[in-house]
């Protein structure tokens, strides 16, 4: 099976950085995701890592350490619209890809 | 290209009743999972529909079952409803053996037993 783990909440300024860390463990590895939900929303996906690395997509980057079994998510110059929860979630090595999701990090951003 | 889409957006039920959940999966896509996600969790896979056949299970009781159509739009049916199945329902399309590793997810149905 897998076990997912990230803080449950978050709080930071707006313009500034912050870091969600996620650490895994599981049976079958075939990628992480990140998703952003904002409250009542569907999940909505940002990035995908299935290499260890760091990849960068605008004011959002993801990093991957599969020997760890961490991932974080870090979001730069940040708005008040990130006030979201963002959800950490392991994709299995079966045809189609189910995955397992962590809690989720409510993040808040202040002015 | 038309997204995932789910009806209704919100429902009240009494328990013991039974409910159909809907979802039509994105062009192209051939594979739905359900996911149930209860406030301040995160979502929980229940299934995965694959050319209309169950193709991998979570840990749900028999009474949440589902079907997938020719057209791979799917229903999430729940008998004998609990107080605990008050939820939002995610429905989520993707394409089995393609490149794209995305699943894309639908707007959720807000499910309310009372």
């Amino acid at each position: 099976g897998q076990n997912i783990d990230q803080p449950t909440e978050m709080t930071a300024t707006e313009g500034a950085i912050v870091q969600i860390n996620c650490t895994y463990q599981t049976s079958g590895f075939n990628g992480l995701f990140w998703y952003q939900q904002h409250a009542g929303e569907a999940p909505t996906f940002l990035s995908y890592n299935v290499l260890d690395g760091l990849e960068e997509k605008g004011r959002f980057s993801s990093f991957l350490s599969r020997s760890k079994g961490y991932s974080y998510l870090l979001l730069k110059e940040l708005q008040m619209k990130d006030s979201a929860s963002y959800l950490c979630a392991v994709r299995d090595n079966t045809n189609a890809g189910k995955s397992t999701f962590g809690d989720g990090t409510t993040l808040t951003v202040k002015p | 290209e038309t997204g995932v889409t789910q009806s209704p957006t919100h429902l009240i039920k009494t328990r013991g009743q039974q409910v159909t959940l809907r979802c039509s999966s994105q062009s192209g896509h051939n594979t739905v999972s359900w996911y149930q996600q209860a406030l301040g969790q995160g979502p929980q896979f229940i299934f995965q529909y694959y050319r209309e056949e169950e193709n991998g299970r979570g840990n749900f009781p028999p009474r949440f079952s589902g079907l997938q159509f020719p057209n791979y739009s799917s229903e999430l049916n729940v008998n004998a409803l609990e107080l605990d199945d008050s939820a939002l329902y995610l429905c989520a399309s993707s394409l089995a053996g393609g490149s794209s590793y995305e699943q894309y997810f639908g707007p959720g149905t807000r499910l309310t037993v009372t």
